[in-house]
């Protein structure tokens, strides 16, 4: 079935630099979602792409969806702590079905 | 986020035992999902729920039997289960199954087998 790989699988950042992490498919994507995951929480959503070549802010976060709509990105800005947890992306698969991907644990050094 | 409530938060139990996971969602909501998720596989999807009515079951074991009586309780009833089935099982729901709608989940049921 459609699946969304997720890059890089762990990211380790600097209080204050920035991070992308990408969600690449091998098929066209009718839309994604993007997931947070605190550690000992559960998945909570952030947002949803639809269009071609959208982007959508929220706060330091910056979701695009690509144009081919193949690939989105989350881009996180002077990352700070409570940026620490699991980011998911997630599609509709065969069957219309919601499918997540493995996810980027992003661990942030003070 | 209280809209779904999972009871218990931890479950210990040998493989002979039979126990039950509870998921109520108060959201008015009218799909609702069982998720497993282990230390090294991203969330896999269990069952699917839509109106009442079970629209998939993702090739999962026998040893877990889904219940969903009304379109705000779902269980996972559990027997002779295997120390692989160890993992936090996660219950989401959304407004419909299949649709665009994003899914809220619980706080997940820690499961271990001994």
């Amino acid at each position: 079935g459609q699946q969304v790989m997720q890059i890089p699988q762990y990211q380790h950042v600097q209080e204050g630099e920035d991070f992308t992490t990408y969600c690449n498919s091998s098929t066209t994507l009718s839309n994604i979602q993007w997931y947070k995951q605190r550690p000992g929480g559960h998945p909570v959503f952030l947002i949803q792409l639809v269009k071609s070549g959208e982007v959508k802010k929220q706060k330091r976060l910056t979701f695009q969806f690509g144009e081919a709509k193949k690939n989105s990105s989350l881009h996180i800005t002077a990352t700070q702590t409570t940026d620490v947890g699991t980011y998911f992306c997630a599609t509709k698969a065969a069957g219309n079905k919601l499918t997540f991907g493995g996810g980027t644990r992003v661990l942030v050094k003070p | 986020e209280t809209g779904v409530t999972q009871t218990p938060r931890h479950l210990v139990m040998g493989m002979t035992n039979k126990k039950s996971l509870k998921c109520e969602q108060h959201l008015g909501h009218n799909a609702m999902y069982w998720y497993k998720q282990s230390a090294k596989k991203p969330l896999e999807l269990m069952f699917v729920y839509n109106f009442k009515e079970q629209t998939e079951n993702n090739s999962v074991p026998s040893r877990f039997s889904p219940e969903c009586p009304n379109s705000s309780h779902l269980f996972l009833h559990l027997h002779t289960l295997q120390p692989e089935d160890s993992a936090l099982y996660l219950c989401a729901s959304s407004q419909e199954a299949y649709s665009n709608q994003p899914q809220h989940f619980g706080d997940g049921t820690r499961l271990s087998i001994l």
